[in-house]
């Protein structure tokens, strides 16, 4: 089961706008963490955001968690056509450390 | 590159068959993670280990097998494949619980 669900589920837009996605997740965690991944390939971890912060910035990305409504969001600022690939939510839920995976938000960025 | 390396990058192989995929966790590292990626069931947790000890199983199936070694490099033994085995399989690395999780660049299981 996934304990992350990521929405919307697609997303297009021009380079130069903004990308905002959100994660829901349903128990108490460690921390979340947002992963991308480009067509089939590995994950590349993006930011990890602690249960008690609530903001996050690394970037162009911008990070927030709301522990109170169990969710995140994620914000790209000024998309490249780089930025298109698949975003995925990972919630630790202090199982040593596993993380369960939303289903994934894929963003296409076009020049 | 985020320092975990598995191998083979992609496996193609028979219904029936037995593979091993391979991860070297990032240097220092002492907790690595199996995950498999399938259209239809997304990422999904298999197993952990931490310095050589199973810590935590997922949805792994019991065709499925996993060990760390004393140089902390782990291996996944998919045994008995079925078609419905192919997948992409990730091998993640952690300095410790609560840390950021590495990925390896993943290898793409088909069965034929």
């Amino acid at each position: 089961s996934q304990q992350g669900e990521e929405d919307p589920q697609a997303l297009s837009i021009q380079e130069g706008e903004n990308a905002t996605m959100n994660c829901s997740y349903k128990t108490s965690i460690n921390n979340l963490q947002w992963y991308r991944q480009n067509s089939g390939r590995g994950l590349v971890h993006l930011i990890l955001i602690r249960s008690n912060e609530r903001e996050k910035h690394s970037g162009r990305l911008r990070v927030t968690l709301d522990t109170s409504k169990k969710s995140s969001s994620l914000l790209i600022t000024a998309s490249r056509a780089a930025d298109t690939a698949s975003y995925f939510c990972a919630t630790d839920a202090g199982s040593w450390g596993k993380l369960q995976f939303g289903a994934g938000t894929q963003v296409v960025v076009t020049p | 590159d985020s320092g975990v390396t598995q191998t083979p990058k992609h496996l193609i192989t028979a219904t029936g068959q037995r593979v091993t995929l391979r991860c070297s966790p990032r240097s220092g590292d002492l907790s690595v993670y199996w995950y498999q990626q399938s259209l239809d069931q997304g990422l999904q947790f298999l197993i952990h280990y931490y310095n050589g000890e199973e810590r935590a199983k997922g949805n792994i199936l019991e065709r499925f097998s996993a060990q760390q070694f004393p140089d902390l490099h782990s291996e996944l033994n998919l045994s008995s494949l079925e078609l419905g085995d192919s997948a992409l399989y990730f091998c993640a690395s952690s300095r410790r619980q609560g840390h950021e999780a590495f990925f390896g660049q993943g290898t793409r299981l088909t069965v034929v």
